[in-house]
């Protein structure tokens, strides 16, 4: 069974300064997808980042990369210049082709807290 | 805005009553997962149907039941309700693999308060 470890419950930041979240996952499988979701006060779960796991290249969408290490089966989430606004929660998640759906597995999440 | 659809917004309701939640996934998605979120807690995973058919199962509890119909939409009845039931439900759909965005796509959420 695959599951998601992310180590850190919670973690606190300076405005302007550069964080990172961890999460580790478990799996025997060769073809996946990592994403990490942004859950905000408000609640709503956000897309923050995907990759391809037959990517080598760490993705990257504005303020926010991936530092992917498949052999280590480590994804973690790098979030510069934090501001405000990036607090939340984080989940990791893992996404495998099972027969033919996809079956997801999530971690239990970080609460990021950027203060001013 | 996911596309997807969730109502109602917000339920109260008393204990030992039976609620049914609604969800809509995005156009063309065939996948639906529905969660359970009590405060600052992760997503409880409940049950996942693909094109109308259950396919995972999770923690879910004997008194929740779900179901997927040929349109797609989803729904969730909870019964015998307990006050530990309160907590946000969330939907989430996804497309059939092999489509480029395969992410889940979240729901507003369903805010069930159980008195």
């Amino acid at each position: 069974a695959q599951t998601v470890t992310q180590s850190q419950p919670e973690m606190s930041v300076q405005e302007a300064e550069t964080v990172t979240l961890s999460c580790t996952y478990d799996t025997s499988e060769n073809n996946y997808y990592l994403f990490w979701y942004k859950q905000p006060p408000s609640r709503q779960m956000i897309l923050v980042i995907r990759q391809e796991a037959y990517k080598q290249q760490n993705a990257t969408e504005n303020r926010f990369s991936v530092n992917f290490q498949k052999a280590a089966k480590s994804f973690s989430l790098k979030i510069s210049d934090s501001q405000l606004g990036d607090t939340a929660m984080y989940f990791c998640a893992f996404m495998k082709l099972q027969y033919n759906f996809n079956k997801f597995y999530f971690g239990s999440g970080t609460k990021l807290n950027v203060k001013p | 805005d996911s596309g997807v659809t969730q109502t109602p917004k917000h339920l109260i309701t008393a204990t030992g009553q039976r609620v049914t939640l609604r969800c809509s996934p995005r156009s063309g998605d065939l996948s639906v997962y529905w969660y359970q979120q009590s405060l600052d807690q992760g997503l409880q995973f409940l049950i996942q149907y693909y094109n109308g058919e259950e396919r995972a199962k999770g923690n879910i509890l004997e008194r929740f039941s779900a179901q997927q119909f040929p349109d797609l939409h989803s729904e969730l009845n909870l019964s015998s309700l307990e006050l530990g039931d309160s907590a946000l439900y969330f939907c989430a759909s996804s497309p059939a693999p092999g489509t480029f965005y395969n992410e889940q796509f979240f729901g507003p959420g369903t805010r069930l308060t159980v008195l």
